[in-house]
């Protein structure tokens, strides 16, 4: 079974912190892919990067940054300096094809709130 | 970027009305899906499906339909709205579990 445990379910940080979203997922399948999604309170849920299972290279852009550890089988996100308008639901999902499926697993969200 | 639209963004009718939420998608993905999320909670997937004549249901029970005439849209209805249906509807597509899915922007759908 395919599972995205995002245990984090409000983070608040100041103005200027470091935040980590943890994202900790299970599956059988050899080959996956992992996402992160951004959702502000306009609703629309915004794509912010994609990894493979291949590929454990840690990634960043701009203040942000992944953490891919097929050992532990996480896939944290860190926003550096974070700002307000970084407060958003952010999404952990996980896809695979595992018995010819093609579902996208989400988490259950991590609410970060940013405070001036 | 998203060529994936879902018309109304807002729906407010009465109980036992007959609803249909229209999402299109213009990118050729044969991959679409419909999650329900209450305002900022998790996403539970409804509907899936993998092309015309495809449509399958997802891993939360849902008392809505979807049909898939057309490779380009993925129509979800509610014979008889109730209360307890009202939440925020996305549709999302994709063109396999290797890329990202795209979102449409959602239709909120209160049902008094």
């Amino acid at each position: 079974a395919q599972k995205v445990t995002q245990a984090q379910t409000e983070i608040s940080v100041v103005e200027k912190e470091d935040v980590t979203l943890d994202c900790v997922y299970e599956t059988r399948d050899t080959t996956y892919y992992l996402f992160w999604y951004k959702q502000p309170p306009s609703g629309e849920l915004v794509f912010l990067i994609r990894r493979n299972s291949f590929d454990e290279q840690n990634e960043i852009s701009g203040r942000y940054s992944w953490n891919f550890q097929k050992s532990t089988s996480s896939f944290n996100f860190t926003i550096t300096a974070s700002q307000v308008v970084d407060s958003a639901v952010y999404f952990c999902a996980l896809s695979g094809t595992t018995s010819g499926t093609y579902k996208y697993i989400f988490g259950t969200g991590t609410r970060l709130k940013v405070l001036a | 970027e998203a060529d994936i639209y879902q018309t109304p963004r807002y729906l407010v009718i009465g109980t036992g009305k007959k609803i249909t939420l229209e999402c299109s998608q213009t990118m050729g993905h044969d991959k679409m899906y419909w999650y329900q999320q209450d305002p900022g909670m998790e996403l539970h997937l409804i509907h899936y499906s993998y092309g015309v004549n495809s449509t399958e249901k997802g891993d939360l029970s849902s008392e809505s339909t979807v049909s898939r005439i057309r490779t380009e849209h993925f129509p979800l209805t509610l014979e008889s709205a109730r209360p307890s249906h009202t939440s925020q509807y996305l549709c999302a597509s994709s063109v396999g579990p290797r890329e990202k899915l795209f979102f449409g922007s959602g239709t909120q759908l209160s049902v008094l």
